[in-house]
């Protein structure tokens, strides 16, 4: 069965440095998004992603965060300089097209800024 | 605001009873509502889905309920076993595609 996948399954990084977490999603589906979770809280919208360009992104997707989809099958969110405040799952998702389809989401990756 | 709200927060059950699990939403417009299994370390997996018109809805051993007047809904579990042992988050849909997420109930199915 198809499935969203990520990488890497934990990161571990010094706060100001860059990363990039990566997401190969279901091969047919057209529309992206990235969610956060930071531990004991709920999962907030980062952003969403179709066409090759955001198409709504939360308050919490500041300058510092950006995604890209360099290729037909990778979606990456990369994060510039981290802060402490960005330890949290970064889970991403996929739908397949128009009209309501459920999102499947990966298995997540553990940012750790230290 | 749009947002979810669960309850209780966490619970033990012995294997092979049952439980319910509550949620409560305000979002608006409401498209429907979906109860999600989080496995540790796993990303949420939907067990069921359920729009306005809905009421009751079944996966084998989950049935979820839905009363769009009062906006809540629960989430029963029937002769829990030890791989129902999860977060089960309560999440609506909302306007374009976009989610309200609960914080999650966090069952624990003991032997």
């Amino acid at each position: 069965e198809p499935e969203v996948t990520q990488t890497p399954s934990h990161q571990v990084t010094q706060m100001g440095q860059e990363v990039i977490l990566r997401c190969v999603p279901i091969s047919n589906h057209l529309y992206f998004y990235w969610y956060r979770q930071i531990l004991g809280q709920k999962v907030e919208f980062l952003v969403s992603f179709y066409n090759n360009e955001i198409s709504e992104k939360s308050e919490i997707f500041d300058d510092q965060f950006s995604v890209e989809r360099p290729d037909g099958s990778n979606f990456t969110l990369k994060i510039r300089s981290t802060k402490l405040e960005d330890s949290a799952m970064y889970f991403c998702a996929s739908r397949a097209g128009q009209g309501y389809n459920e999102q499947f989401f990966g298995p997540g990756t553990r940012l750790t800024v230290l | 605001k749009n947002q979810v709200e669960q309850s209780p927060q966490s619970l033990i059950i012995l294997e092979g009873k049952n439980c319910t699990l509550q949620c409560n939403y305000t979002v608006s417009p409401f498209s429907n509502l979906r109860w999600y299994k989080q496995d540790t370390g796993r990303g949420p997996v939907s067990l069921t889905i359920m729009t306005f018109s809905e009421n009751t809805k079944s996966n084998g051993r989950y049935t979820a309920t839905l009363d769009a007047d009062t906006k809540q809904s629960s989430l029963h579990i029937t002769a829990s076993q030890l791989s129902d042992s999860a977060s089960y988050i309560c999440v609506a849909h909302y306007g374009n595609n976009r989610l309200a997420f609960g914080k999650g109930n966090q069952v624990v199915v003991i032997p």
